[in-house]
């Protein structure tokens, strides 16, 4: 199957600071999902975005399918925004979103 | 906007029993996922379905089965349970693209 990875795996920020946060995957891929993993568990759906660039708020995405890497940015950090991030990208044939390893962020006020 | 529907949301059970776990998708929305995540990792697919047909299969141990109903809801069942299966487990539900996830179930196994 797909191989996805992230990084980095852990990060620690203080409130109001800029991140970026890579997926690596290995195969080509139709359709790729980021999510915020809240500390209550909840999998909220941040950007839908298998190819191109957009932004919502103060975060944004970058998914380049011919190099097989995604990017998340996050800026203007807040102390809401820690959690864990997943991308889920979905291989071109194949029906199932295959989660990274995620990138556990830590806002400090 | 109507979302995933999962329920129990907690559900403590004990080593050997049987556990039902329910899913009510987005109205419209024609594939249900399950995904299985244990503490401190990535959630696992489990089984998908499209238009109430079982499309894809992962690690699913053979204890558990998984069936959508004619009303589009779906069921996990475990049978069997073993301490390892407590986890959170998701349903998830997409109509050409983006998955949108429920809240999840938190099974605990003692």
């Amino acid at each position: 199957g797909i191989q996805v990875e992230q990084s980095p795996p852990d990060l620690i920020l203080q409130e109001g600071a800029n991140s970026t946060l890579r997926c690596n995957f290995s195969d080509s891929v139709n359709n790729l999902q980021w999510f915020h993993q809240n500390p209550w568990g909840q999998l909220i759906n941040l950007f839908y975005i298998p190819s191109g660039t957009k932004q919502n708020g103060r975060l944004s995405a970058t998914t380049v399918a011919t190099e097989r890497y995604s990017l998340l940015y996050i800026s203007s950090s807040q102390t809401t925004d820690s959690g864990v991030y997943f991308c889920a990208p979905r291989r071109v044939g194949n029906e199932k979103l295959t989660f990274g390893t995620g990138t556990r962020l830590t806002i400090i006020p | 906007a109507a979302g995933v529907i999962q329920s129990p949301r907690h559900l403590i059970k004990e080593k050997r029993e049987t556990a039902t776990l329910k899913c009510y998708p987005i109205p419209r929305h024609d594939t249900v996922y399950w995904y299985q995540q244990g503490p401190g990792q990535d959630p696992q697919f489990l089984i998908s379905f499209y238009e109430k047909m079982q499309s894809d299969k992962g690690s699913i141990p053979d204890r558990f089965s998984a069936q959508q109903f004619s009303d589009y809801h779906s069921e996990l069942n475990m049978s069997s349970l073993e301490l390892g299966d407590s986890a959170l487990y998701f349903c998830a539900s997409s109509l050409t693209g983006t998955a949108t996830f429920g809240p999840g179930t938190r099974l605990t196994v003692t």
